[in-house]
């Protein structure tokens, strides 16, 4: 059971680049969410997903997008990346809805745009 | 709106300290409060969770009362290790599944 994997753990784009990160979990969650953590500022909710083929913005979603793939898979897509979405960038899933549900982490994936 | 606000770091305390960790919420209605603990190069873990007012949550030593007259959920520990060093966010989910997160606090154990 892997739980919540990124891929790739690292990456440096110049201004301007494309990338998507990869988020797969292996627990049959139907909730999935991108978060992006930054020195002095928290986790910050990019985008989440309610169940497969739903997508909704969370606090910060500009210059990002996402797709739902299937139950497993949640992509972030940066299409021309900034040197402010420098940042280590969080995927999360949970089993539903409600403030009550735990969501679990994957290790993150380190982002630096130059 | 909703927010989370933790006390500044880091703590460095030694070996077999106390530790408070203090956290306060602003929030409308009965929201569930949680502890996340991320250690060095991983990601975010539950700690510990309380759903309502007075409440106890509580793992590996650890525990966090919700208090709703203070609107507040501090984190404490009896005697810390070295093994403890790492970031703890406070965070809540009002309505939804949605978390709010507090800035952090890096805790840091000497032995």
């Amino acid at each position: 059971n892997a739980g919540v994997t990124q891929t790739p753990k690292f990456q440096v784009l110049k201004t301007g680049q494309s990338m998507t990160l990869q988020c797969a979990q292996d627990m049959n969650h139907n909730s999935m969410y991108w978060y992006r953590q930054d020195p002095g500022m928290g986790l910050r909710l990019i985008y989440y997903s309610a169940s497969e083929g739903t997508t909704d913005k969370g606090e910060v979603p500009n210059g990002y997008n996402v797709s739902r793939l299937n139950k497993r898979e949640f992509s972030l897509r940066l299409e021309s990346a900034a040197p402010s979405q420098t940042s280590v960038y969080f995927c999360a899933s949970s089993e539903g809805r409600g403030r009550m549900v735990e969501q679990y982490f994957g290790p993150g994936t380190r982002l630096t745009v130059t | 709106g909703n927010s989370v606000t933790q006390m500044e770091g880091p703590v460095t305390l030694s070996e077999e300290a106390f530790l408070t960790i203090n956290c306060t919420y602003t929030a409308t209605g009965y929201p569930s409060l949680f502890w996340y603990v991320q250690y060095p190069g991983e990601g975010l873990q539950l700690l510990l969770k309380a759903t309502k007012a007075d409440d106890k949550g509580s793992n590996k030593g650890f525990e966090a009362t919700y208090r709703k007259e203070t609107t507040s959920f501090h984190l404490e520990k009896g005697s810390v290790q070295v093994s403890d060093s790492a970031v703890y966010f406070c965070a809540l989910s009002a309505h939804t599944d949605k978390l709010i997160f507090g800035t952090g606090t890096r805790l840091q154990v000497f032995p």
